[in-house]
């Protein structure tokens, strides 16, 4: 079956250390894409891709990285920069822009 | 900052009732999307809307676009306990800092009561 597929589900660090989170898709979408989800907050866009080897920032993407060096993959590293890192963080794909998304199932990640 | 507000955040209804949430931009909107987010999950696609008046079916949910494609609602009649969840709107800005990927609103939590 074809889906987006992100690991880990829970994701515990400490502070200051960097860490990454995995997004693969099999849907042979081109368009790939981060958002952050807090209480309240609705979803805020970090990173996005809409091709292999290129990626643009989003509304709140700085303390945060990324790279697409495969059509499948998109990952995410939150760095220690990141003032406010703890959130469930969602990854989504897409055929093109005027399609709708897919959605991983999401890493909910706690930095203490 | 968001570019697209919801309301309302929260509403609560007794089972059989009607619901709306509105969905509102301050620049016109390429298209409008919509998605459900049952309690522990991941948004979930519904529908999407790109014409100036545009309005969908599906069952006994409503999508609008409006006519200045600046706004949009979605109606559920008769809602059930299975239509529990946040929905969210989300729109592709024709002028965006976000550019080529959607702005969401910050979703109505939908809560039905048996």
């Amino acid at each position: 079956d074809g889906g987006i597929t992100q690991s880990p589900k829970y994701l515990f660090r400490k502070e200051g250390q960097n860490v990454t989170l995995s997004c693969e898709q099999n849907l042979n979408h081109d368009a790939m894409y981060w958002y952050r989800q807090d209480p309240g907050q609705g979803l805020r866009l970090i990173y996005y891709s809409q091709i292999v080897n290129d990626f643009q920032k989003g509304d709140i993407a700085e303390g945060y990285s990324v790279s697409r060096e495969k059509k499948e993959s998109f990952p995410l590293t939150v760095t220690s920069a990141q003032k406010n890192p703890t959130a469930f963080y969602l990854c989504a794909s897409s055929p093109g822009q005027h399609y709708g998304y897919t959605f991983g199932s999401g890493t909910r990640l706690t930095v203490v | 900052g968001q570019q697209v507000m919801q309301i309302p955040q929260y509403q609560h209804v007794q089972e059989g009732e009607d619901f709306t949430t509105y969905c509102n931009s301050s620049t016109t909107l390429s298209n409008i999307q919509w998605y459900k987010q049952r309690p522990g999950g991941h948004p979930v696609f519904l529908i999407q809307l790109v014409k100036s008046g545009e309005v969908k079916k599906q069952k006994r949910l409503t999508f609008q676009f409006g006519e200045a494609k600046k706004n949009s609602s979605l109606h559920i009649t008769a809602t059930q306990t299975t239509d529990v969840g946040t929905y969210f709107c989300a729109g592709l800005l024709t002028n965006s800092n976000s550019g080529y990927a959607l702005n969401f609103g910050k979703g109505t939590s939908l809560l039905v009561t048996p």
